[in-house]
């Protein structure tokens, strides 16, 4: 069946330094990618979704880019703030409106 | 715009009580979905709602678990009686119109159940 594998945490860094969270997934068809942040005692938030292979969607400097061909949508930022610590959620949609979510990659930046 | 809506945020209970949750969408959303989230790991759906209509309770513990959405807007999810097991952050989202790559999600904030 469909699934998410996304890189095991927990990631700590410096704050300006680069981010990469990996990002795989197993589906059939064409599915829907997101990302999405559960900040400390909050729900989750859509951070950035791509909806077709070669999509690259972007937000508050976030970038991640659907490659069909290594099935990945790698999650991206050029310098994190300490405000970016979070857990990032990888997650999937396919047809037949089924969700799945990747187990989080909890990241800690520190000043 | 007000987002999902859930309470209570945190609730403790003996094992073999009844807990309910309740959940009011964004409006005009016409799709409900609850999801359970265990420590560490990723939500995983309970329940999807489309407006009355449970369209898919596949990974819904009929046993102890039950789910309404009345009129198509608030949902309550209810779990009598509570295993030790349950304990975990359950979670409600809502989006316009589910069945479209291009639909997005809203989360609420969850409610935290802890069984004693």
């Amino acid at each position: 069946g469909d699934s998410v594998t996304q890189m095991e945490g927990p990631v700590t860094l410096s704050e300006e330094a680069f981010l990469t969270i990996n990002c795989t997934y197993t589906a059939t068809g064409y599915p829907s990618l997101f990302w999405y942040v559960q900040y400390p005692g909050e729900g989750l938030q859509l951070l950035l979704k791509a909806t077709k292979a070669d999509d690259k969607g972007s937000n508050k400097g976030f970038e991640a880019t659907y490659r069909k061909e290594t099935t990945s949508f790698h999650l991206e930022k050029g310098s994190v703030q300490v405000s970016d610590s979070a857990v990032y959620f990888c997650a999937l949609w396919n047809t037949g409106n089924q969700f799945y979510f990747g187990t989080g990659t909890s990241l800690t930046v520190i000043p | 715009e007000a987002g999902v809506v859930q309470s209570p945020r945190y609730k403790i209970i003996e094992k073999k009580q009844p807990v309910a949750f309740w959940c009011n969408p964004i409006s005009g959303h016409n799709t409900l979905y609850w999801y359970l989230q265990n420590l560490g790991q990723g939500p995983e759906l309970l329940i999807r709602y489309e407006n009355e209509e449970a369209v898919d309770d596949s990974q819904l513990p009929k046993d102890r678990f039950s789910a309404e959405r009345l009129k198509g807007v608030d949902s309550t999810l209810k779990i009598q009686p509570a295993e030790l097991g349950d304990s975990a952050v359950y979670l409600c989202a809502s989006s316009l119109e589910g069945g479209l790559r291009t639909d997005t999600q809203y989360f609420g904030p969850g409610t935290r159940l802890t069984v004693l």
